[in-house]
């Protein structure tokens, strides 16, 4: 047990749709992470939040967000939900004690299924 | 960044030492190496890291080619709980804060025969 949690476990919905998913980070970790794992791209990083403020971005679509709430959870919004989106949506966090070299744990996922 | 290559699949006898190879030719001097896995139906989890010495912790060591182009995981000896797709990751440490992520490849899909 990393000590993430996510919720929910599965998602079922349709196109059209807009989802939220859920990441409670470790006791103590500032920094969350979101990554999405699918069968063609493979694990790819969507964006990070440090304390509250959105810290990097990456392949993350523009009809997905996420924000990160004063007690660190993090929630990311997924909108306008394509077949593409179908995929395992992982939530990571770390200290963020400046060491750029800190391990990141990993939540159990959240899988979406888009019909 | 600096690209990994690992062999897609490999396999090994429970209970024997299994060496897992990655290449990574274009390292640069602050590129520290990183091995994560991924056991089935979970998230990704932390192995070993290192820069240029070699490295042990209690899951496994982490073998580093003098000229740092490659680098060797080394699971002293395989049980079944170890079967799981591993992940050799450069992360450079010469970046500043918002670089922290973690670029995953394709990894090595490790089955252990019983």
């Amino acid at each position: 047990d990393s000590g993430v949690t996510q919720t929910p476990k599965h998602l079922i919905t349709a196109t059209g749709q807009r989802v939220t998913l859920r990441c409670s980070p470790r006791s103590g970790d500032l920094s969350v992470y979101w990554y999405q794992q699918s069968l063609d791209q493979g694990l790819q990083f969507l964006i990070q939040y440090y304390n509250g403020e959105e810290r990097a971005k990456g392949n993350i679509l523009e009809r997905f967000s996420a924000q990160q709430f004063p007690d660190l959870h993090s929630e990311l919004n997924l909108s306008s939900l394509e077949l593409g989106d179908s995929a395992l949506y992982f939530c990571a966090s770390s200290v963020a004690s400046g060491y750029l070299q800190e391990t990141q744990y990993f939540g159990p996922g959240t899988r979406l299924l888009v019909l | 960044d600096a690209k990994t290559t690992q062999p897609n699949s490999m396999e090994s006898n429970e209970e024997e030492p299994v060496h897992l190879p990655c290449n990574h030719s274009t390292i640069s001097g602050t590129d520290y190496i990183h091995w994560y896995r991924q056991l089935p139906s979970q998230g990704p989890e932390y192995v070993i890291h290192g820069l240029t010495s070699n490295v042990n912790n209690r899951m496994a060591s982490l073998a580093i080619a003098e000229d740092r182009k490659s680098s060797t995981l080394i699971l002293h000896r395989a049980t079944l709980r170890d079967a799981a797709v591993y992940y050799c990751i450069l992360r450079d440490d010469g970046s500043n804060f918002g670089n922290e992520k973690l670029t995953f490849g394709t990894g090595t899909r490790l089955t252990i025969i019983p």
